[in-house]
Formats: C-alpha cells, sequence, structure tokens
C-alpha cells in the first residue's frame, strides 16, 4: 500500500516557468489537499478538493492550480512560478471529506525551488 | 487571528529529560478535533494523535502523553525520558466541524534531544 505519493521530490524552476507537482494516492479517500511549507509558517492550505470534480481554494491559493478528475489523482500546477512560490510542498489525503475526526495522510513532499 | 498557537519555536533538552510542547487553540466550534503531527529530518509528516472535543480523557502512549483541557483551550504534548529519535518538528493542528473540517496547523516547536 503505497498511500500518498508525491513526484518529483526536488524541482528547481526559473521565474515564469510553468509546471505540474504530481500526487496520487492508493487508498480511495474522498479528501485530498495540497500544502505549503515554509519557515516560521507551518502548513498552509493552497487547495483542496471532496471528491472528484471538486475544488476549492484554501488560504493560499493564488498563483495555483488545480483539477480533480479520478479520485486518485490531484495534481497542482504553478502557472508562472515566482520565487516567493519557493517551498516544500504537500500533498495530503483524508478517508472522509465531512469527517474532520479523521487525520490528514501526508505524501513525502516535494521541494521547489524558484530562481 | 491565528487558530493555533505554539509559542515555542525551538526546544533543547538533554536525553532523558522530560519535555512538553505547548499548543494553544482558538475555536467557537462546540465539536472540533485536534491533532498532533511529527516531523523528523527526513522531512515526512507523522500522525501521532487525534482528540475530539468533547473526550477530554488524558492519554498516554508509551513515553508520549497528551493533555487536552478545554478550559484553557490547550493541548499539551508530553515525551517523557526523551531520545534522540524524538528530535523533530512537531505539529498541532486543529479542525472544525463548522469550516467544513480544514486542519489549521500551527507554526511548529523544533525539538533537538542532545546525546
Amino acid at each position: 500500500n503505497a498511500g500518498v505519493t508525491q513526484t518529483p521530490k526536488f524541482q528547481v524552476l526559473k521565474t515564469g516557468q510553468s509546471m505540474t507537482l504530481q500526487c496520487a494516492q492508493d487508498m480511495n479517500h474522498e479528501y485530498m489537499s495540497w500544502y505549503r511549507q515554509d519557515p516560521g509558517m507551518g502548513l498552509r492550505l493552497i487547495h483542496y478538493s471532496v471528491g472528484a470534480g471538486i475544488t476549492d481554494q484554501g488560504e493560499v491559493p493564488n498563483g495555483y492550480n488545480v483539477s480533480r478528475s479520478t479520485t486518485e489523482d490531484f495534481p497542482l500546477r504553478l502557472l508562472s512560478a515566482a520565487p516567493s512560490q519557493t517551498s516544500v510542498y504537500f500533498c495530503a489525503s483524508r478517508t472522509d471529506p465531512t469527517g474532520g475526526f479523521w487525520p490528514l495522510h501526508f505524501g513525502n513532499g516535494t521541494r521547489l525551488t524558484v530562481t | 487571528a491565528q487558530k493555533v498557537t505554539q509559542a515555542q519555536t525551538e526546544i533543547s533538552v538533554v536525553e532523558k529529560e522530560d519535555v512538553t510542547l505547548d499548543c494553544v487553540y482558538e475555536t467557537r466550534d462546540t465539536t472540533y478535533y485536534l491533532f498532533w503531527y511529527k516531523q523528523p529530518p527526513s522531512g515526512e509528516l507523522v500522525f501521532l494523535i487525534r482528540r475530539n472535543s468533547f473526550d477530554e480523557q488524558n492519554e498516554i502512549s508509551g513515553r508520549y502523553s497528551w493533555n487536552f483541557q478545554k478550559s484553557t483551550s490547550s493541548f499539551n504534548f508530553t515525551i517523557t525520558a526523551s531520545q534522540v529519535v524524538d528530535s523533530a518538528v512537531y505539529f498541532c493542528a486543529l479542525s472544525e466541524l463548522n469550516t467544513g473540517n480544514q486542519f489549521y496547523f500551527g507554526t511548529g516547536t523544533s525539538l533537538t534531544v542532545i546525546p
């Protein structure tokens, strides 16, 4: 059971480039989300999805796009990378989109540097 | 306003000492859930424990214990007889029923256990 898989693990982009961070889970979780982690800021929610075809914005959505065409996949797109998007990105899923008691399961993260 | 406050940014203890990590939360919901996660130097986020707002019973798991007090809106985490392997960043998180069960993370406490 792989859990939540993120690719790539590391990425360096130049300002203005675009890319997609991949996230896949094999636990049949309805809820998936993307967080960014910055020093001293904790984890901040970027976008989330409560099921295929349904997405919504979190705390820091600007500069990012998401879509959810399948239950398993939830890619995060950077349309035009900026140095402020240098961060560690985590994808997380949860079994029940409405059940707050269930913990988030995290991927291993993607370290992104924008120069 | 910050919903989850971890006032201790960094803590250092000598091995075998006890250490308590503080977490204070803010919510108007009567139904909410609290979590602790561990992030070791390898970077992954590991779920440790969850609590719901109706259960104030403290919990002990091996060297770990958690003290949940609604009266002070606190959910503190104690490690007894700390070990070098406990060195990590620890995050406290809150999930509220009325905000769609989004997770709000504190900024984390970096614990270093010195051998």
